[in-house]
């Protein structure tokens, strides 16, 4: 069965200092690996993805992330962060078999001034 | 730019009551979800809809669920007994083809009080 782990439930970082916020996940074939993003009381937005290709992805905002296979691992990077970042994160992964997505625990990202 | 349309925002029930939740999907999209989240915690998947009948569906996805798309854009999510552990926030999303990122409406705030 398909699962997502995010290790910290927090990530507290400066503003203009780089960030990373750490995914790692199973499944049984291909991994489709989604990162989003929740402010306070709104849906969740689509980061990025990363399908097939280049390891590196770049998505919206700034953000980009990195697929290891042999880690099993799909870190959210950026390299300057900016208060307007601090937010709800979420890793999310689907295998080749099913349709559904399945989201990590979140991580709460706090940008200081 | 298109996006995924959720109504009411904000539902309060009596246990016991039926609540329907509508979701109106990108036009052009072919699968579509329920998830849902407590109290900004954990992104449950419940159900998955596709070709006019359900995919996949969780264990959390029992008796006292259903999903409709009655007339080809409006895509509900009925509660037939509302429980207190229904409380939690209701989100709809859909996807264009298998593979690609899913859009996801603001949610819906059910409280059964």
């Amino acid at each position: 069965a398909q699962s997502v782990a995010q290790p910290e439930d927090q990530v507290k970082v400066a503003e203009g200092n780089p960030l990373t916020v750490k995914c790692t996940y199973s499944v049984s074939g291909n991994p489709y690996l989604f990162w989003y993003v929740q402010y306070p009381n709104r849906g969740l937005q689509f980061l990025l993805k990363y399908i097939t290709g280049d390891n590196l992805v770049k998505g919206s905002y700034g953000f980009e992330a990195e697929f290891n296979k042999s880690q099993t691992s799909f870190h959210l990077k950026k390299p300057s962060a900016l208060v307007s970042d601090s937010a709800l994160y979420f890793c999310a992964v689907r295998d080749g078999n099913t349709d559904k997505l399945i989201f990590g625990t979140g991580t709460r990202l706090q940008v200081f001034p | 730019e298109p996006e995924v349309t959720q109504t009411p925002s904000h539902q309060v029930t009596q246990m016991g009551q039926e609540v329907i939740l509508r979701c109106v999907p990108i036009s052009n999209h072919l699968y579509f979800y329920w998830y849902r989240q407590i109290l900004g915690q954990k992104v449950e998947f419940l159900v998955s809809f596709y070709n006019n009948e359900i995919s996949e569906k969780s264990e959390i996805f029992d008796d006292q669920f259903s999903v409709e798309r009655p007339d080809g854009s409006n895509f509900t999510l009925k509660i037939r007994s509302t429980k207190l552990e229904d409380s939690a926030m209701y989100f709809c999303a859909s996807i264009r083809t298998w593979g690609t990122e899913a859009f996801f409406g603001q949610g819906t705030r059910l409280t059964v009080v």
